[in-house]
């Protein structure tokens, strides 16, 4: 079963902080995106990433967030100066055109 | 816009009760509908996909189906294990690019012993 996988599962930090989230999408797929869900809300898109360029980003991927595949594996979200509505589960997914969008365990994300 | 709507909000039944989600879409061209099942604290687990109207999967006691205007999932028998928020998703084609997926707001599913 293929899986994506994302670290820390829950980070903690002070409002103003600078964060980065990690995930290591599946193997062979090309495309990789960032959702997140506030607590008992919708899954919301935020940044979708293909051929080492953003896709397509949503209103609420504004100037404080950034992605990155810095190498072979890795894709990151950045958060450079967090806000308390922040605070939510971020959940990193990747795609082949062939097969679905597997998501991973998520980051809790909590900003205090 | 692309928008999905799940009901009903939140379902309870008794295990053994068979009964039916429902998500309704509307999207400029469908490329998929995606199922996911999201337990507590945890990522989307995938469920199903379908493609085009008319199409229906299954696994276990789950049932997929789809129409232009809407998808159903439809729970056999349940047993407690099955608790959980069903997520419906829609992908929109768009040509190339890495297409998003739009979900609903989810259906709460507890069944009870």
């Amino acid at each position: 079963e293929p899986e994506v996988t994302q670290t820390p599962s829950h980070q903690v930090t002070q409002m103003g902080q600078e964060v980065i989230l990690r995930c290591v999408p599946i193997s062979n797929h090309l495309y990789f995106y960032w959702y997140r869900q506030i607590l008992g809300q919708k899954v919301e898109f935020l940044v979708s990433f293909y051929n080492n360029e953003i896709s397509e980003k949503s209103e609420i991927f504004d100037d404080q967030f950034s992605v990155e595949r810095p190498d072979g594996s890795n894709f990151t979200l950045k958060i450079r100066s967090t806000k308390l509505e922040d605070s939510a589960m971020y959940f990193c997914a990747s795609w082949e055109e062939t097969d679905t969008q597997y998501f991973g365990p998520g980051t809790r994300l909590t900003v205090l | 816009e692309d928008q999905v709507t799940q009901s009903p909000e939140a379902l309870r039944l008794q295990e053994g009760e068979s009964s039916s989600l429902n998500c309704s879409y509307t999207v400029s061209g469908l490329r998929g509908l995606f199922w996911y099942r999201q337990d507590p604290g945890k990522g989307p687990e995938f469920l199903f996909t379908l493609y085009s109207a008319g199409e229906e999967k299954e696994k276990e006691r789950l049932k997929a189906t789809l129409t232009k205007k809407e998808s159903f999932l439809h729970i056999t028998a349940p047993k407690p294990e099955d608790s959980a928020t069903y997520l419906c998703a829609v992908q929109a084609f768009v040509g190339q690019g890495a297409q998003k997926l739009v979900f609903g707001q989810g259906t709460r599913l507890t069944i009870n012993p």
